[in-house]
C-alpha cells in the first residue's frame, strides 16, 4: 500500500514569515510529487511538481524533493493571509493515479 | 480555455437510490480520474479512463461505476446510497498521464439522507 504522510497541523505562522510543510512517502520508485493547494470549501489547486533531487523555485514557493530521505517540503516564502489553506501533498502512484495525503492546514495570522 | 466542469455542483439523495455524476474534461484531454474526498478519508482515487478505457480502479465497491464517452466526458454512477457516500467528488483530467499532474473540477457535493 503506497502512503503519502503528512503533519495534519495546523501550522499557524505569522504574516511575512516562511511556512515549511513536509511530505513523506513510501514508495521509493517514485517519480512526480506534487503540491496542491486546497481551500475551504473548494476544488485542489496545483501549485508545484517536482520531479527530479534538489529545488524547485515559482515565485513565493520552492519545492524540495530528497529522493534518498523519501520526502518533499513546499517553503512559502512572505506567507500572506492569502495563503491559508490545506495543502495536499501527492505522488504518482503508477497506473495513472496520484496517491495524496491527508494534507496540512496552514494558517498565517495578520 | 474553460476548465473542468462538473455537474451537478450539490446532489441530496436518499439511501437505497442511485446518482449519476458528469464530468467534462479540459479541451483535449483524454484522461479523466474520479476522487472521493471525505474528511476521515482525505483524497481516494476511484478510477481513471482514457479513450473509453478504465485504466486503473480504486478500492471501492462495485457499486461505484464510470464510463467515458468518445468526446472525453464521463460519468460516475453510485448505485444503492450509503450514508457513508457523502463526500465530494471530484473528477480531474490530464492530457494522458499522471506524471504531469491533474487539474480538478469544482467537485459535486454529494449528501446521502
Amino acid at each position: 500500500q503506497k502512503e503519502v504522510e503528512q503533519n495534519s497541523g495546523p501550522l499557524s505562522v505569522p504574516e511575512g514569515a516562511i511556512a515549511s510543510l513536509n511530505c513523506t512517502y513510501s514508495d521509493r520508485g517514485s517519480q512526480s510529487f506534487f503540491w496542491y493547494r486546497q481551500y475551504s470549501g473548494k476544488s485542489p489547486e496545483l501549485i508545484m511538481f517536482i520531479y527530479s533531487n534538489g529545488d524547485k523555485e515559482d515565485g513565493r514557493f520552492t519545492a524540495q524533493l530528497n529522493k534518498a530521505s523519501q520526502y518533499v517540503s513546499l517553503l512559502i516564502r512572505d506567507s500572506q493571509p492569502s495563503d491559508s489553506a490545506t495543502y495536499l501533498c501527492a505522488v504518482e502512484g503508477g497506473g495513472n493515479k496520484l496517491v495524496f495525503g491527508a494534507g496540512t492546514i496552514l494558517r498565517v495570522k495578520s | 480555455k474553460a476548465g473542468v466542469t462538473q455537474t451537478p455542483r450539490y446532489l441530496i439523495k436518499t439511501r437505497g437510490q442511485q446518482v449519476t455524476l458528469s464530468c467534462s474534461p479540459i479541451s483535449g484531454h483524454r484522461s479523466v480520474s474520479w476522487y472521493q474526498q471525505t474528511p476521515g478519508q482525505g483524497l481516494q482515487f476511484l478510477f481513471e479512463y482514457f479513450s473509453e478505457t478504465q485504466r486503473n480502479k480504486g478500492n471501492f465497491p462495485g457499486r461505484f461505476s464510470g464510463r467515458q464517452f468518445s468526446n472525453s466526458r464521463s460519468e460516475m454512477n453510485v448505485s444503492t446510497l450509503e450514508l457513508g457516500d457523502s463526500a465530494l467528488y471530484l473528477c480531474a483530467s490530464s492530457s494522458a498521464t499522471s506524471s504531469y499532474g491533474y487539474t480538478f473540477g469544482s467537485g459535486t457535493r454529494l449528501t446521502v439522507v
